[in-house]
């Protein structure tokens, strides 16, 4: 079974652009959820959504914003974006009745 | 509010030694805990749970760690050291069945010495 998949694996962008990532969900998985890692914040939840709907969202700015679509995969969006939002992005999925959520590579955002 | 402290963010031991890498948590409500381990550049890789069944949770790659209620604790443990457990090890705590919102401990890099 194919793990959580994240696209792209790394980004650079400039300060003020805005960025689309991506993560699709093992197979048969309903939930997925966000996180940022950064060296100084450490981990950070982002979102959380199952079936479409966010069920949760972290202490965030609204520059960060996300969507799950009706097969699961789910993408989160940064606007403006600020030397700040570099950092690792990662995603976990899980099929909504467990405990325990898997995670992706994630992607690394690099703001320059 | 819930909370995850693990204590050293750096940790040494010799191969073969004992690894014991310490979590405290904070919550109003009956946790489900969690030790994740993230290789460089990667991911993060669950290690065990512990759901309110058995306090003693047996992991893979030979780790476990006990539940404690009296001492919030929840500490990490492998036996003996082996060079490829150098990583990061985090600890993480949430309110159980129905979300995923996990709130993570800031870490501990564990070293491994020949």
């Amino acid at each position: 079974k194919a793990g959580v998949t994240q696209t792209p694996r790394y980004l650079i962008k400039t300060r003020g652009q805005q960025v689309t990532l991506s993560c699709s969900p093992i197979s048969g998985h309903r939930s997925v959820s966000w996180y940022q890692q950064t060296p100084g914040q450490g981990l950070q939840f982002l979102f959380e959504y199952f079936s479409e709907t966010q069920r949760n969202k972290g202490n965030f700015p609204g520059r960060f914003s996300g969507r799950q679509f009706s097969n699961s995969r789910s993408e989160m969006n940064v606007s403006t974006l600020e030397l700040g939002d570099s950092a690792l992005y990662l995603c976990a999925s899980s099929p909504g009745l467990s405990t325990e959520a898997f995670f992706g590579q994630g992607t690394r955002l690099t703001v320059v | 509010a819930q909370s995850v402290t693990q204590l050293g963010s750096h940790v040494s031991v010799s191969e073969g030694a004992l690894v014991l890498l310490r979590c405290n948590y904070s919550s109003s409500v009956p946790p489900y805990l969690f030790w994740y381990v993230q290789y460089p550049n990667q991911g993060l890789q669950l290690l065990l749970k512990y759901t309110s069944a058995a306090t003693l949770v047996k992991g893979i790659n030979g780790f476990e760690a006990e539940f404690k209620k009296s001492e919030t604790s929840f500490h990490l443990t492998k036996p003996s050291a082996h060079m490829s457990d150098a990583a990061e090890y985090f600890c993480a705590v949430s309110r159980g069945r129905g979300t995923y919102k996990y709130i993570f401990g800031t870490g501990t890099r564990l070293k491994v010495l020949a």
